[in-house]
């Protein structure tokens, strides 16, 4: 199957810096990604769509402005997490639509933000 | 808006077993994807199996197969002779079929944590 990857794994970061999340596909283009966020023990949420060209669409209640998007390429989307708080902590998830008739998502390793 | 309900937060079931993992999802789309999706202890998530709803016939892949209840909107996912790799997160996932390239994000459930007893 597709294969997408994230960059960082894992960050650490003091409160009020940023930290930028990459999510790359690696063996296909796309067009759109999506990005999730995972608290413990809890269900993925979706955050936005990630557009390539265009502006990112961001679901009710994600702050634009705090959860910066960039999808720069075909095969690389960007999540910016601007001036990070200790809630922001949480595990981030990316996934893209590889095609076909299912247009299957194929979901990244995931990156694990804490903000000491 | 769409949601999906998994009402079992945990399921305990004995190696070589068969476990049934309950789900349901409200939503006013005639048109729409199915999935479950397994998170083991690495966080990586992995499809299990889909359905598409203007399909009748359940999907099945070797030991997983689901049972589609589209007029009540149920969607069970049924493992088969269980086996310890089996043990880790399942969450059901609903996407709808209407945007214009089949890119929607995915709507999930809060999962159930699905235990393989030796």
């Amino acid at each position: 199957g597709a294969v997408v990857s994230q960059h960082p794994s894992r960050v650490i970061c003091k409160s009020g810096t940023s930290v930028k999340i990459e999510c790359r596909s690696l063996d296909f283009q796309a067009t759109t990604m999506f990005w999730y966020r995972q608290f413990p023990k809890q269900s993925l949420m979706l955050m936005a769509t990630s557009n390539e060209g265009s502006k990112a669409t961001y679901e009710q209640g994600v702050e634009k402005d705090k959860f910066l998007i960039n999808h720069a390429s075909l095969t690389l989307s960007t999540l910016t997490v601007t001036s990070a708080h200790p809630e922001d902590s949480s595990f981030y998830i990316c996934s893209a639509p590889a095609g076909g008739s299912y247009n299957e998502q194929f979901f990244g390793p995931g990156t694990r933000l804490t903000v000491l | 808006a769409q949601t999906v309900t998994q009402s079992q937060p945990e399921m305990s079931v004995q190696e070589a077993e068969t476990v049934t993992l309950s789900c349901t999802y409200d939503t006013s789309e005639s048109d729409y994807y199915l999935f479950w999706y397994k998170q083991p202890p690495s966080r990586q998530m992995i499809l299990v199996i889909r359905q598409e709803a203007y399909k009748q016939q359940n999907a099945t892949e070797n030991r997983f197969s689901v049972n589609f209840q589209k007029a009540a909107k149920s969607f069970s996912l049924k493992i088969s002779d269980s086996q310890l790799g089996d043990a880790a997160m399942y969450f059901c996932a609903y996407r709808s079929a209407y945007s214009g390239g089949g890119a929607d994000g995915l709507t999930f459930g809060k999962g159930t944590h699905l235990i393989i007893q030796p």
